[in-house]
């Protein structure tokens, strides 16, 4: 168990389609993270939410949506996607946002991909 | 904002040997490194980290050791074993409401 819970572990969505990623910590912590891991790419960070308000939105496109109806629950609502957005979606937590000895800590991932 | 900097992207060793990746930062605010490694098809996940109070930290085989000076930090794997192979990412944050910043990542093979 590792603290943050990510399901789907996979999902394979059509570019008109709607799904929606969720993610739940189980830690009590304060902020969570939605990241984009491509292929050959860093990790990309796509939103923040610290004390379910979100604090960053880092120009992602209108086609991600996120939602946080809690401290403990995160979700990324997808629709009419592009094959480029196919990637590893990664969930975080950390205690607080940025501070020394609030390390993140990830879930397993959402592995999409956009056919 | 802050940038960070990772090299090698690609590092890869024997088994046996030290590897060692490097890390600078831009802000000199910054005062906490953490470091995660990312093992093939498994999430990252917390190795080791610094403080800016510290100027090295060891833990078993991996130290990690800080030069606020130079504004860099490194990451030292001794006696390398084939389960060190792994994407492995540096970050840098500040204390208070400030996203840690990541490094691309290095990937480490060690060949047995």
């Amino acid at each position: 168990e590792t603290g943050v819970t990510q399901t789907p572990r996979h999902l394979v969505m059509g570019m008109t389609n709607k799904k929606s990623l969720k993610c739940e910590q189980h830690l009590g912590h304060n902020a969570m993270y939605w990241y984009k891991q491509s292929a050959k790419k860093p990790l990309e960070l796509m939103f923040v939410y610290s004390l379910e308000e979100r604090v960053e939105n880092n120009s992602v496109p209108s086609r991600f949506s996120p939602e946080c109806p809690n401290s403990s629950h995160l979700f990324l609502h997808l629709h009419t996607l592009q094959p480029e957005d196919s990637a590893l979606y990664l969930c975080a937590s950390s205690q607080d946002m940025g501070g020394w000895d609030s390390p993140l800590h990830f879930g397993n991932g959402t592995r999409l991909t956009v056919t | 904002g802050e940038n960070v900097e990772q090299h090698p992207s690609t590092l890869s060793v024997q088994e046996g040997d030290s590897a060692v990746i490097k890390c600078t930062y831009s802000d000199s605010a910054s005062n906490y490194f953490p470091w995660y490694k990312q093992e093939l098809g498994k999430r990252p996940q917390l190795i080791i980290d610094i403080r800016s109070n510290v100027g090295e930290k060891k833990d078993q085989r991996i130290a990690v050791t800080l030069n606020k000076t130079a504004k860099h930090f490194s990451l030292h794997i001794t006696e390398t074993q084939p389960e060190d192979s792994a994407v492995y990412f540096c970050a840098a944050s500040k204390g208070g409401s400030y996203i840690p910043t990541f490094g691309r990542g290095t990937s480490l093979i060690v060949h047995p």
